[in-house]
């Protein structure tokens, strides 16, 4: 299966929102409702922010949300602080016991 | 829940094999799908497996079919990958991952293994 196509960069001023795109097919990566996304800062290991499109594990802020169309799921960031500046990737569950993962999206709040 | 900690920076030769391991606290490793995504410098992630308790065997991403094996030890929680036939472009940031079933993608990461292949 192919990668998830993310945008490779995305940019906001702080308390600004911004939305990350992620997109599959209809024959893997599109066609499910288990995506989630990850935050990685430089040097670290992903951590999980959003599962299931758009659920949000214990202590991820509400700043962040989920969402999904067709073949296209969506981060939004909202209240953009500077912490937030670090790299995002979705991954999702492709079918046959195979996951697949995005390129990433380097998000700079400015 | 689980935390994971993997072994040590690797410096390879090309075509020699590398063991990365794994190591479960907070949980039994065996409760857990077990997945391992690679990170070439500067590039996104990349799936290359995923051990899954129920069936006992791994699955595998096309590209590191017959070269990578992933197996894991319960007495001593404990996953493995190991790849052979190392290749320069097999540098990267080997990452274990658990997660609660197949269908979804890793909840909680290692700290991630560097291994870096030259002649």
């Amino acid at each position: 299966q192919s990668a998830l196509t993310q945008p490779p960069s995305a940019s906001g001023s702080p308390g600004q929102s911004v939305t990350i795109s992620c997109t599959g097919t209809s024959s893997d990566g599109g066609a499910y409702n288990y995506v989630s996304w990850y935050q990685q800062h430089p040097g670290k290991a992903p951590k999980l922010i959003i599962y299931e499109v758009s659920k949000r594990p214990s202590g991820v802020p509400d700043r962040f949300s989920g969402s999904k169309s067709g073949n296209t799921a969506s981060l939004t960031v909202s209240g953009l602080q500077a912490e937030d500046e670090a790299d995002y990737f979705c991954g999702s569950y492709a079918g046959n016991n195979n996951l697949v993962f995005g390129g990433g999206t380097k998000l700079t709040v400015l | 829940q689980v935390q994971l900690v993997q072994s040590g920076a690797e410096v390879k030769k090309t075509g020699s094999s590398v063991k990365v391991s794994c190591k479960a606290s907070g949980g039994i490793i065996s409760n857990y799908v077990i997945t391992w995504v690679r990170q070439a410098p500067g590039q996104g992630l990349e799936w290359m497996g995923t051990f899954i308790p129920f069936f006992g065997t791994p699955n595998f991403a096309q590209n590191f079919q017959g070269r990578v094996t992933i197996t894991a030890d319960g007495s001593t929680s404990t996953a493995y990958m190991e790849m052979n036939s190392l290749r320069s472009e097999d540098t990267a940031v080997y990452f274990c991952a658990s997660g609660s079933t197949a269908y979804h993608p890793p909840d909680f990461w290692g700290q991630g293994t560097l291994v870096t292949v030259s002649s």
